[in-house]
C-alpha cells in the first residue's frame, strides 16, 4: 500500500449503530487529520493530530471521537449519528507539524457514510 | 482568520479550449496557497502549490496559477483543456504554523466535447 488509505469506502449505519472508520499513511508523515466533505458545505477540518497528540478539535460533536494511537493509524469513531453527519470524510496527512508553508497534506480517498 | 473564495461552482468549457478558475484569499501574512482536484468518488489530489518565489508556479497534467498578492488572487490556467479534466477544484490557503489548511468552496468543471 502506498500514501494514504482509507476504510471502508463506503458505510451505511443507523442512528444506533456504533461504527469506526480508519485510516492508515504509508508516508512516514507526523500529522493526520480528519475532514468532512458535504454537499452543501465547503471541506471542514474536523481533528488534527501532531505525533499522536491532538492539536486542534474545530467544534466537533461528541459523537465523533477521535483516536490516533500511533503516527500512522489514525480512527473516527462514531456513535449516535444523525442523518446530516452522512458525507464524505476524508483522512489526510502531512510531514511536518506546525512547519509552515512545507507542510502539503496528502489526502485519503474518503469513506462515503450515508447514516439512515 | 483565514478564508478562501471561490467565485464560480459551475464552469463549462469546451475541449481545447483555455481555462481559468478563480481563486480569492483573505490572510493576514505571505499565504501558502495550493490547488487541488477531486474527481467522482475520490480524495484530494495535489495539482500545484504556491510558497515563495516565482508567482507562477506550474502543476502536474499542464496546469499553473499565478500568484497576486495585490488582488489575493490565485487564479488556476490551462491552456487546452481535456475531457479528462473534468472534476471539481479546490484552492486553499495554508496557515504560518502549518496546521490550519482552509479550503474554498470549490469549482465544478465541466468539458464539452
Amino acid at each position: 500500500e502506498t500514501g494514504v488509505t482509507q476504510t471502508p469506502r463506503h458505510l451505511v449505519m443507523g442512528m444506533t449503530n456504533k461504527k469506526s472508520l480508519k485510516c492508515e499513511q504509508h508516508l512516514g508523515h507526523n500529522a493526520m487529520y480528519w475532514y468532512k466533505q458535504s454537499a452543501k458545505k465547503p471541506l471542514e477540518l474536523m481533528f488534527v493530530y501532531n505525533f499522536k497528540e491532538q492539536t486542534e478539535n474545530n467544534s466537533v460533536p461528541s459523537r465523533f471521537s477521535p483516536e490516533c494511537p500511533n503516527s500512522s493509524h489514525l480512527f473516527l469513531h462514531l456513535h449516535t449519528l444523525q442523518p446530516e453527519d452522512s458525507a464524505l470524510y476524508l483522512c489526510a496527512s502531512s510531514p511536518y507539524p506546525g512547519s509552515g508553508g512545507d507542510n502539503e497534506q496528502f489526502f485519503g480517498p474518503g469513506t462515503r457514510l450515508t447514516v439512515l | 482568520a483565514q478564508s478562501v473564495t471561490q467565485p464560480d461552482i459551475h464552469i463549462t468549457v469546451s475541449e481545447g479550449a483555455s481555462l481559468e478558475l478563480r481563486c480569492n484569499y483573505s490572510y493576514g501574512a505571505t499565504p501558502y496557497l495550493f490547488w487541488y482536484v477531486q474527481s467522482p468518488g475520490q480524495g484530494l489530489q495535489l495539482l500545484l502549490k504556491y510558497f515563495s518565489g516565482d508567482t507562477l508556479v506550474q502543476g502536474i497534467k499542464g496546469f499553473e496559477a499565478e500568484f497576486k498578492r495585490s488582488q489575493s488572487s490565485f487564479n488556476l490556467r490551462k491552456p487546452s483543456v481535456h475531457w479528462s479534466d473534468a472534476a471539481e477544484y479546490f484552492c486553499a490557503v495554508l496557515n504560518n504554523a502549518g496546521n490550519m489548511l482552509t479550503f474554498g468552496g470549490g469549482t465544478r468543471l465541466m468539458v464539452k466535447p
